[in-house]
């Protein structure tokens, strides 16, 4: 089992959909996760940090859930704008500067 | 503050040279990595530093070599660049916060080797 795995996509949505993806990790470990978007393979940016159960920002929504060891990224009412790679990030737990990142999954939102 | 600074933004190699990629970061980052994006495999840890005069070995280090002299440098060097290191290459940087680390990126660089 890989260490992180993405839902490998692409999804292809329109405009105003809610669509999800979800991200399983293998290291129990773990403490903390992140979700970076990626521009036309530009530099990864934060989108989202989840240390306890959640995090909500706006129309993007990101839930852990360490029993069954996945993340999700919900995003609502889909902007043309969120077009982009998402990629999970799950840290090993305290091996500062060691992320371990997912393949990425590829979302289109369409007019 | 610049954050992350990478140079250079494009390069091309034959097979056989040897060149070196420059990070810098003005954040006192104590954290600093080097990963590799290739189409369709995310992005693949080469080599990391937790401090100046620390590094290691990431997931896919071989050919490739490092050094952390400060805090704010950390050059990665092809020793033999070989087509199969054809690749954009991202230098980060990150810091502890209560065992969380958030990485920042540079803008990376596209290099070809032929």
């Amino acid at each position: 089992r890989k260490e992180v795995e993405q839902d490998p996509g692409p999804f292809n949505v329109p405009e105003g959909a809610t669509v999800a993806f979800n991200c399983t990790y293998s290291n129990s470990a773990s403490q903390s996760f992140f979700w970076y978007r990626q521009d036309c393979r530009k530099e990864p940016k934060l989108l989202m940090s989840v240390y306890s159960s959640g995090n909500e920002d706006g129309r993007f929504t990101a839930q852990l859930n360490r029993a069954s060891q996945y993340i999700s990224l919900l995003i609502r009412d889909s902007k043309l704008s969120d077009s982009a790679t998402y990629l999970c990030v799950v840290p090993p737990y305290n091996q500062g500067g060691k992320l371990i990142f997912g393949q990425g999954t590829e979302l289109s939102v369409k007019p | 503050n610049a954050g992350v600074t990478q140079t250079p933004k494009f390069q091309v190699l034959k097979t056989g040279q040897s060149m070196t990629l420059q990070c810098a970061q003005d954040m006192n980052h104590e954290y600093m990595s080097w990963y590799r994006q290739d189409p369709g495999m995310g992005l693949r840890l080469i080599h990391y530093s937790v401090g100046a005069g620390i590094t290691d070995q990431g997931e896919v280090p071989n050919g490739y070599n490092v050094s952390r002299s400060t805090t704010e440098d950390f050059p990665l060097r092809l020793l033999s660049a070989a087509p199969s290191q054809t690749s954009v290459y991202f230098c980060a940087s990150s810091y502890s916060d209560r065992g969380t680390y958030e990485q920042y990126f540079g803008p990376g660089t596209r290099l070809t080797v032929t």
